[in-house]
């Protein structure tokens, strides 16, 4: 079982529709990453929060919005998406952002955009 | 800045042998931490093994043990009696210790166990 807990599993969306990506932890964590990754590549960062405040925007296009409301919750909300952005959105949250602990991720949104 | 390479896209291996996936990094870095994640097709990241540079002693974790060798630089992972459940995609990953830092992923390696 996982302990970051991702929702939904799947979406399919077009592109002029509005949805969330919800993540939920009850470990504690106090970092919460965003993550986007296509297939057979490594995970590219998007957004990190710490302390329930952005730290990193990886030069996230402004059709994707996070947002940190408690420790435990993070959201990714979609609006306008293009069909490139396709692809697994994968959580993670850490202890700290300090490096020393590893991140925990979750199964993924399988997100589709036609 | 700092790089990790995963050299090899593909390997096989029968089951109940022995593997070892390859990695290497480049870092300027003193004190940082490297990583194993596998990820199997259910999508799930999942840390295999981790190593901080400072211990000389390579970490171990059941049948996932590591070859680390800072001079070289190098970090592989060796898989042993492997299992058809180690099916799955392996990243190396990097992180320097620090408040801003970020995690670097190598490009991953897929590992197939043949029956």
């Amino acid at each position: 079982d996982t302990e970051v807990t991702q929702t939904p599993k799947h979406l399919v969306m077009g592109m002029t529709n509005k949805k969330s990506l919800k993540c939920e932890q009850h470990m504690g964590h106090r970092a919460m990453y965003w993550y986007k990754q296509k297939a057979k590549k490594p995970p590219e960062l998007m957004f990190v929060y710490s302390y329930e405040k952005l730290s990193i925007n990886e030069s996230v296009p402004s059709r994707f919005s996070p947002e940190c409301p408690n420790s435990s919750l993070l959201n990714l909300h979609l609006h306008a998406l293009q069909p490139e952005d396709s692809a697994l959105y994968l959580c993670a949250s850490s202890q700290d952002r300090g490096g020393v602990r590893p991140l925990h991720f979750g199964n993924g949104t399988r997100l589709t955009v036609t | 800045a700092q790089t990790v390479t995963q050299s090899q896209p593909e390997m096989s291996v029968q089951e109940a042998e022995t593997v070892t996936l390859s990695c290497t990094y480049d870092t300027s870095e003193s004190n940082y931490y490297l990583f194993w994640y596998k990820q199997p097709p259910s999508r799930q990241m999942i840390l295999v093994i981790r190593q901080e540079a400072y211990k000389q002693q390579n970490a171990t974790e059941n049948r996932f043990s590591v070859n680390f060798q800072k001079a070289a630089k190098s970090f592989s992972l060796k898989i042993s009696d492997s299992q058809l459940g180690d099916t799955a995609m392996y990243f190396c990953a990097f992180i320097k210790t620090g408040a801003n830092s970020k995690l670097t992923f190598g490009k991953g390696i897929t590992l197939s166990v043949r029956p």
